[in-house]
């Protein structure tokens, strides 16, 4: 069964550096997502994007956060400036209808130090 | 908006004793309804849904929900635990209406510890 694909798995990072975390969703899907679930609290909503724009963001989704499909088969999440509290499980998820569910990746564990 | 309970945030069982894990949600609009397992060091699994028809939806590892409407419920059960079923289990949801989003939003989940 195909599956969504996320790397790394795990990403440790300077405080006020920039990351990069990539995904590669299911070939056929059109609707792409960002989660994160900090250590201990619920999985968080963080963008949807369809046809190459962000469909629908959080309040948790401010400037220094960016999406982007460079490419047919990536999808990336930008975080121009890290702070300790971005720390978190970011889970990637992809959809071929919106109103279908949606598939998670495995996540990847940012560690801002 | 919508916001998802679920009470119990850790529920041991013994294995091949039966289990349910309650979710409660709010939303002034309709709204699909999921479950989601999370295994230890892995991503989320959808265990099973609830769009329309049958109350009784039934899922993956002998899983079964029921949608209560009147009591905006979604409780998860399984009749025998077994040992591989102790994970995470999340509650989610999702607005009907076209522009509502497909955002999901979850609950903050409820640890199942299957024991010997």
């Amino acid at each position: 069964e195909p599956e969504v694909t996320q790397t790394p798995s795990h990403q440790v990072t300077q405080m006020g550096q920039e990351v990069i975390l990539r995904c590669v969703p299911i070939s056929n899907h059109l609707y792409f997502y960002w989660y994160r679930q900090i250590l201990g609290q619920k999985v968080e909503f963080l963008v949807s994007f369809y046809n190459n724009e962000i469909s629908e963001k959080s309040e948790i989704f401010d400037d220094q956060f960016s999406v982007e499909r460079p490419d047919g088969s990536n999808f990336t999440l930008k975080i121009r400036s890290t702070k300790l509290e971005d720390s978190a499980m970011y889970f990637c998820a992809s959809n071929r209808e919106g109103n279908q569910p949606q598939h998670f990746g495995d996540g990847t564990r940012l560690s801002i130090l | 908006a919508q916001s998802v309970t679920q009470l119990d945030s850790q529920v041991p069982v013994f294995e091949e004793a039966p289990v349910e894990l309650r979710c409660n949600y709010s939303s002034s609009v309709s709204v699909y309804l999921f479950w989601y397992v999370q295994y230890p060091n892995q991503g989320l699994q959808l265990l099973l849904k609830y769009l329309s028809g049958s109350t009784l939806v039934k899922g993956i590892n002998g899983f079964e929900a029921e949608f209560n409407k009147s009591q905006t419920s979604f409780h998860l059960r399984k009749p025998s635990v077994h040992i591989s079923d102790t994970a995470e289990y999340f509650c989610a949801v999702r607005p009907i209406l076209t522009g509502g989003g497909n955002k999901l939003t979850f609950g903050t989940g409820t640890q199942l510890k299957v024991e010997l």
